[in-house]
């Protein structure tokens, strides 16, 4: 059972590089979505999709793209990165359909410096 | 203000104790409610939902206040296994965003 699948798990970025962190679940979720969270925050919204071809902003989305081109994948891309974007980042995907759960990748921890 | 406040803790109680955790939300248009718990490290995982009329997992029980906007979970007989961070959700009515509180951390002592 697959579920959410993350990678990397681990990164360290010099400011100004560009990555893509990727996420693919095997559950035929519609909803896809990326957080960070830093210490005492809890999880922030950075952008969230309800289907391949729909993207839309969250709380924090200055400084990332994100794009869903199939159900499957749901990659973030950091263009020019910063040490305010050093943190931990978890995709999430869930059901349309009542009330249901959200499963979570296992966390990227990327390092800006 | 957030829209998810919790306290952050830590609540640091003896093996057998029992503990309860507070969350409000400020959005009043919140459908669904989640406590999901957090191990160190790790991602979240879905602790149990919480329903209007209050519900119970063996030793977990959740409440849902409405009028107030107030979630809570008690933690009957707690384990040092209970050891983690409680994250409050809630859901939009669309269904597609979820909003997290900043997490309660429990510390369970031998």
């Amino acid at each position: 059972n697959a579920g959410v699948t993350q990678t990397p798990k681990f990164q360290v970025l010099k400011t100004g590089q560009s990555m893509t962190l990727q996420c693919a679940q095997d559950m035929n979720h519609e909803y896809m979505s990326w957080y960070r969270q830093d210490p005492g925050m809890g999880l922030r919204l950075i952008h969230y999709s309800v289907g391949a071809g729909i993207t839309d902003q969250g709380e924090v989305p200055n400084g990332y793209n994100v794009s869903r081109s199939t159900t499957e994948d749901f990659p973030l891309r950091l263009l020019s990165a910063a040490p305010s974007q050093t943190s931990v980042y978890f995709c999430a995907s869930s059901s349309r359909q009542g009330s249901t759960e959200a499963f979570f990748g296992q966390g990227t921890r990327l390092t800006v410096v | 203000r957030k829209e998810v406040e919790q306290d952050p803790g830590p609540f640091n109680v003896p093996e057998g104790a029992t503990v309860a955790f507070n969350c409000t939300y400020s959005n009043s248009a919140s459908q669904s409610f989640f406590w999901y718990r957090q191990d160190c490290r790790k991602e979240p995982k879905l602790l149990m939902s919480v329903y209007s009329s209050g519900n119970e997992d063996g030793r977990f029980t959740a409440q849902l206040n409405r009028a107030s906007q107030y979630i809570s979970l008690l933690i009957r007989d707690s384990k040092l296994s209970d050891s983690a961070t409680y994250l409050c959700v809630t859901r939009n009515n669309a269904g597609n965003m979820l909003t997290f509180g900043g997490g309660t951390r429990l510390m369970v002592k031998p």
